[in-house]
Formats: structure tokens, sequence, C-alpha cells
């Protein structure tokens, strides 16, 4: 168990809806990354959140966006979803003092768009 | 940002050492060197860690060459379970940053 949570474990929705993903990292990690890893495919950052500040963009959608509140917790949206969404996300967290990509993932949201 | 570049997949047998390399040629000064291990439909998990020289833990031991170019995890006497797919992940500070993991490795071990 890394310590990391995320709900729903398993999610069906039709496209063009829209799904919040929820992360709780780590007790005491500041920092949150959120990832996409589509079938037989690597894992794709999509964007990192430190104390609450957006810190680090990938190659995230602008139907996607996220943003870490005050309890450090972590929302992932999806809107106008396509089929082409289907795929696990992952969430990660950091602590403070760390060497910088010593990194702890949940066990992942699967979101399947029918 | 430091680039990895790691062979796709590799094969081995039940009791061998496996070593597998990862190129990162355009590594910073204050970058780290970590290893992860993704078993399938499940988040990577973290093996080692490396700064230069060498590394072991219970499970693995890292190999960094002084210009840190390239690093290798050896995996002692692999067994079945070690099937997966192994990452190495440079970058980083202490507030995070774009890690960006590469194709990794995929590991297949036969009996």
């Amino acid at each position: 168990d890394s310590g990391v949570t995320q709900t729903p474990k398993h999610l069906i929705t039709a496209t063009g809806q829209r799904v919040t993903l929820r992360c709780s990292p780590r007790s005491g990690d500041l920092s949150v990354y959120w990832y996409q890893q589509s079938l037989d495919q690597g894992l794709q950052f999509l964007i990192q959140y430190y104390n609450g500040e957006e810190r680090a963009k990938g190659n995230i959608l602008e139907r996607f966006s996220a943003q870490q509140f005050p309890d450090l917790h972590s929302e992932l949206n999806l809107s106008s979803l396509e089929l082409g969404d289907s795929a696990l996300y992952f969430c990660a967290s950091g602590g403070l003092g760390w060497s910088g990509n010593t990194i702890y993932f949940g066990e992942g949201s699967w979101l399947t768009v029918v | 940002l430091a680039k990895t570049t790691q062979p796709i997949s590799m094969d081995s047998y039940e009791g061998q050492e496996v070593n597998i390399t990862c190129s990162h040629n355009n590594i910073a000064t204050n970058d780290y060197i970590t290893w992860y291990q993704q078993f399938p439909s499940q988040g990577p998990r973290f093996i080692i860690q490396g700064y230069k020289t060498k590394v072991t833990n219970e499970v693995a031991s890292l190999f960094i060459p002084a210009d840190r170019k390239s690093s290798t995890l050896s995996l002692p006497r692999v067994s079945l379970s070690d099937t997966a797919v192994y990452y190495c992940l440079v970058g980083g500070d202490n507030q995070g940053g774009k890690l960006i993991f590469g194709q990794g490795t995929e590991l297949s071990v036969k009996p």
C-alpha cells in the first residue's frame, strides 16, 4: 500500500459526459502528479501540483483540468469525454525534501468511455 | 529535461541476473536517477534510487558511472514474478516538476 488513495477505482461513462477523479496523497506529501496510461501505452504526464499551486504541465488536453485543494487532495476533471479518453489514470505524490523523482503511485482509476 | 532511453524489451530465465541499462545523456547536476517497476494495471512502484557510483538494496543494485550519462539496474536471480515493465526516471526537484517516464523496458522472465 503506497498510501495514495484514488477514487473511484472503476468508472464507465458515455461520450460527451464529464467525470471527476479524486486523489488523496500520502500523509505529509505536498506534491501531486496525474498520469494517463492507455492500453499498452506508457505513462503520459498530465500535470503536477505543489502545495495547491500548479507547478508543471504536460500534454494535458484542454478538456481536462485539475486542482489541488487546501487539504492537499487533488481532483482531475475530464469533460466532453471521447472514446479515446478510456485509460487508467494514476495519481502519485511526493514529499518535502526528497530528491525530486521519488513519487508514490495510487492504484489508479479505470475510466471506460462508451 | 533529461530524456531517457532504454531497451524496449528483454527476455531472461529464472535464476539469472538481469541488467537493464538506461541512457540519460543530458542529465543535470542535481538530478537523481530513480527506477520503478510496473505490473499490468498497477501503479509503478519505486525500486531504487541513486546519484552516483553504486547503490544496493534488498531487491536490486544500481550502477552509475562517473559521467552519470547512463545507469544500470541489476536484478539478481530473477523469478517469474519479476516479469514487469521497468522505468528509469531522471529529473525533478524539491517541488516536483515535470517527471516524464520513458517507454520503459518490458522484462519477460521465463521458467
